[in-house]
């Protein structure tokens, strides 16, 4: 069965400090690969996507996200954490004609 | 101008009521969903329709209604209502249904059933 899996129901980091948020996908062929990201009552946001080529990409906010295929990972990070990435983070994947989400994580940063 | 929006935000309604959910994209997209968020913020796809045409039906339950009067609207109808359909439900479009292109999520209906 094809799925995402988001092993952390919560992360806490210190703000200014370095956060990874952990996706890792179980589906057939080369999928592509999404974040989003919720804030309190409101509806999904995309963050980025990988589709081909180089393995790390850039998305909005300064999150970044690094494709590992043979370990069929797909890590969120940011450098340096503010507050207001305090969010539900949502992992996706889409093999063919639906996207499936992970179950979301939720990040915490403190001040 | 609000690129998916959605109506009503918030529906709180008695078991056995049937009730709708409408919404509209403004982004001329081809592909519009329906999600459905559970208490536990899982999210799950429940219909996906190209331009008016059904393509994906989740084994959601036949008391839920998806109706596309034309490619920038879809509507969830919802028959008899039960206590478990009580959650965050969210349509959502894309450019169409092949693309790698991203979704675009309007802000959620909270539907509780008392």
């Amino acid at each position: 069965a094809q799925s995402v899996a988001q092993p952390e129901d919560q992360v806490n980091v210190a703000e200014g400090n370095p956060l990874t948020v952990k996706c890792t996908y179980s589906v057939s062929g080369n999928p592509y690969l999404f974040w989003y990201v919720q804030y309190p009552n409101r509806g999904l946001q995309f963050l980025l996507k990988y589709i081909t080529g180089d393995n790390l990409v850039k998305g909005s906010y300064g999150f970044e996200a690094e494709f590992n295929k043979s370990q069929t990972s797909f890590h969120l990070k940011k450098p340096s954490a503010l507050v207001s990435d305090s969010a539900l983070y949502f992992c996706a994947v889409k093999p063919h004609d639906k996207i499936i989400f992970g179950k979301g994580t939720r990040l915490h940063i403190l001040p | 101008d609000t690129a998916v929006s959605q109506t009503p935000k918030y529906l709180v309604t008695q078991m056995g009521n049937d009730k709708s959910i409408k919404c509209e994209q403004n982004l001329g997209h081809d592909t519009m969903y329906w999600y459905k968020q559970d208490s536990k913020k899982f999210l799950k796809i429940m219909f996906s329709y190209n331009n008016k045409e059904l393509i994906i039906n989740e084994t959601v339950p036949n008391r839920f209604s998806p109706k596309s009067p034309d490619k920038a609207h879809l509507n969830l109808h919802i028959n008899s209502l039960e206590l478990g359909d009580s959650a965050v439900y969210f349509c959502a479009s894309s450019q169409d249904l092949d693309s790698n292109e991203k979704l675009f999520f309007g802000s959620g209906t909270q539907l509780s059933v008392l």
